[in-house]
């Protein structure tokens, strides 16, 4: 089983929907960080978060430390948001899920 | 602007060649990251460097080489001994265990 697990693998959606990402994990951890690569490989860091919820702009990624949990939503969402959401813990290092590939269609 | 700078962005390599992917950062990092990046696997720490001239291996070391001769810049050898190179190779920099900055990455492909 990966220390670090996502779901949904792959996402669809129309634009305007709400949606979400999870992740799951086993270890213990400082910090968690959402990711976001696009299709040139790039990756973006969005989030970085130790507790609770934090937001910027329509992305809003929140983290329950005792049941080792984290959601990344997107509100409105816009074709140009389709990309590969990845998770990831900081432990000892840095440890990464297999990421979301997200797809929003016009 | 400040960031990473990884060179180039597509590289191919003939069996029994050694290649370096070059990876920059002007963020005036300490720390630097090599990950390998295959479909549907997270990514994959290779090497790992947290200060000037020194570096660490990561989970998936062998076959690789790394130097770290000065801050900015971290390249990454991938040696003939690797057997499967062909790849999504991603450099990170942070400024010591926070957030990482990553690079656009360089597809490595065999001949």
């Amino acid at each position: 089983k990966n220390e670090v697990e996502q779901s949904p693998q792959n996402l669809t959606a129309q634009e305007g929907e709400f949606i979400t990402i999870n992740c799951s994990y086993s270890v213990g951890i400082s910090a968690l960080h959402w990711l976001q690569q696009h299709p040139g490989g790039g990756i973006v860091s969005l989030f970085m978060l130790s507790s609770g919820k934090k937001k910027h702009g329509r992305l809003i990624a929140t983290i329950n430390i005792q049941e080792k949990h984290s959601s990344l939503h997107i509100t409105a969402s816009h074709p140009r948001d389709s990309a590969v959401y990845i998770c990831a813990v900081s432990g000892s290092r840095l440890t990464f899920g297999e990421g979301t590939q997200l797809t929003v269609n016009p | 602007d400040g960031g990473i700078t990884q060179s180039p962005k597509y590289l191919f390599r003939k069996e029994g060649q050694n290649v370096t992917l070059s990876c920059e950062q002007n963020l005036n990092h300490d720390a630097m990251y090599w990950y390998r990046q295959d479909p549907g696997q997270g990514l994959r720490l290779i090497y790992y460097s947290q200060i000037v001239n020194d570096f660490q291996k990561g989970d998936i070391a062998e076959g690789y080489s790394v130097s770290r001769e000065k801050k900015e810049s971290f390249p990454l050898t991938v040696t003939s001994a690797q057997k499967n190179p062909t790849a999504f190779y991603l450099c990170a920099s942070s400024m010591s265990r926070g957030t990482q900055h990553f690079g656009d990455g360089t597809r490595l492909s065999i001949l």
